[in-house]
Parts: structure tokens; sequence; C-alpha cells
């Protein structure tokens, strides 16, 4: 089966720092971009980050440049999110999304890791 | 680029059809000539699941009520008849341009 299984999301400080992880499993990993959504509680979707197959081309929206870090192994068939100066704002499900590649959309997504930005 | 989804809720009866519009600042066409505008539909409790790409291709498993359409800047979403497991919220995507960007959301829920 296609499975993405994110990790290590939980409750933070503002201003702190947090790593989350995604372990691909049931295709070749690394032949697609991949990507990080995320989804305030009750709130619509927003993409926050985006890496192609090689880690050639990597892309971030403005909300989180300069904080964020995307990242792969494509040998343990890893994605990471270094998330670093988190605010309140940050706080959302975040979900490790696989890129189709060449149809231009998002085919398979995990189940989400929530992170909570919080004194 | 901003897409923005009309209506923002719609009661349907079961049995019924349904439309959902998703309009972009933009032209989705890309330079290589296709149209990267995809439907996605999020079950309560659920992560998202793709419905459509490039407009109006079903993915794999997708029920043939859903359809897509348009060009340009304005495009549909429609359900034929709607079925109880299609209460969720749907949000149209496009990826033609960086940074990648969804809809405001529509939620379908049965009268």
């Amino acid at each position: 089966d296609v499975q993405l299984v994110e990790s290590g999301g939980g409750l933070m400080q503002p201003g702190r720092s947090l790593r989350i992880s995604c372990k691909a499993s049931g295709f070749a990993f690394d032949e697609y971009a991949m990507h990080w959504v995320r989804q305030p509680p009750g709130k619509g979707l927003e993409w926050v980050a985006g890496i192609k197959w090689n880690s050639g081309s990597i892309g971030y929206a403005d909300s989180v440049k300069g904080r964020f870090t995307i990242s792969r192994d494509n040998a343990e068939k890893m994605l990471y999110f270094q998330m670093n100066s988190l605010r309140s704002d940050d706080t959302a499900i975040y979900y490790c999304v696989k890129d189709t590649g060449e149809e231009g959309a998002f085919d398979v997504w995990g189940q989400g890791t929530m992170v909570t930005v919080s004194s | 680029v901003v897409l923005t989804q009309t209506p923002l809720s719609s009661p349907v009866t079961l049995g019924q059809p349904a439309s959902i519009s998703c309009s972009s600042t933009h032209s989705l066409v890309h330079t290589d000539g296709s149209t990267y505008l995809s439907w996605l539909q999020q079950r309560p409790g659920q992560p998202p699941r793709l419905l459509l790409y490039k407009i109006s291709n079903r993915f794999s498993g997708v029920p043939d009520r859903f359809s897509g359409s348009g060009a340009g800047t304005d495009f549909t979403l429609e359900i034929s008849t709607v079925e109880a497991e299609d209460v969720g919220v749907y949000y149209c995507m496009q990826a033609t341009y960086f940074p990648l960007s969804f809809g405001g959301g529509t939620r379908v829920e049965i009268k």
C-alpha cells in the first residue's frame, strides 16, 4: 500500500524549534516531489513547502520562509520539516503530501501530525 | 494567485446535483499549455483526497458522478447526484504558479 506516516508533532512554546518527519512506503519515493501542507483547526488548507525529487528545487510559502526548512533522505524514504522560531499562528495539522508529477496534483496524503504552539 | 470558491456552503438533497465554482485571480494556463487546477474532497476527520486533476481528469477510484470543467480563470466541480458519503469540504488547488494555493473550501451538507 502507498502510505505516508507523519510523526513528531506536539505542544511547543513560542520561539522554540521542532522537527517533524514523514515516512513513505509503497512507491518510488526518490522519483517524486514532496510537500508539506498545513491546516489550522477548523480552517482551510495552506501549502507551506515543497521539494523536488533530488532536492534540486525547493519552495516555501512567505508565511514560513526563513523559519522553516524542508529536506529529504531518499535512501531512507523520509521527508523532514525543521520548524524554528515557532509562532502561535503555526498551530495546525501538518500533512505530508506526495506530488503526482506531470499531473500537477497531490495524490497521496498522510494522516497528519498536530503541532500546537502555545505558552 | 488567489482562488475564490463559491458557495461557502451547499445544502443538497440526496440524489440531487451540486455545483461548486472556483475563480482564480490569474489564468491558470501554464507556459507548457496545461492547466494545473485540481479538486480535493475532505471528509470529516480525514485528510484531503484527490478527486480531479488538470481540470477534468478523474483520479483513480473516483466515481463518475464527479466531473470538472472550465478554462483560464473559472472552473466548476459538479456532483451529478449527491450521496451521503459526499458530505465534506471541497477545495480547488492550483499548481501552475508558486506558491501553490488552495481555495477557501466549500462545505457540502445534506438538507
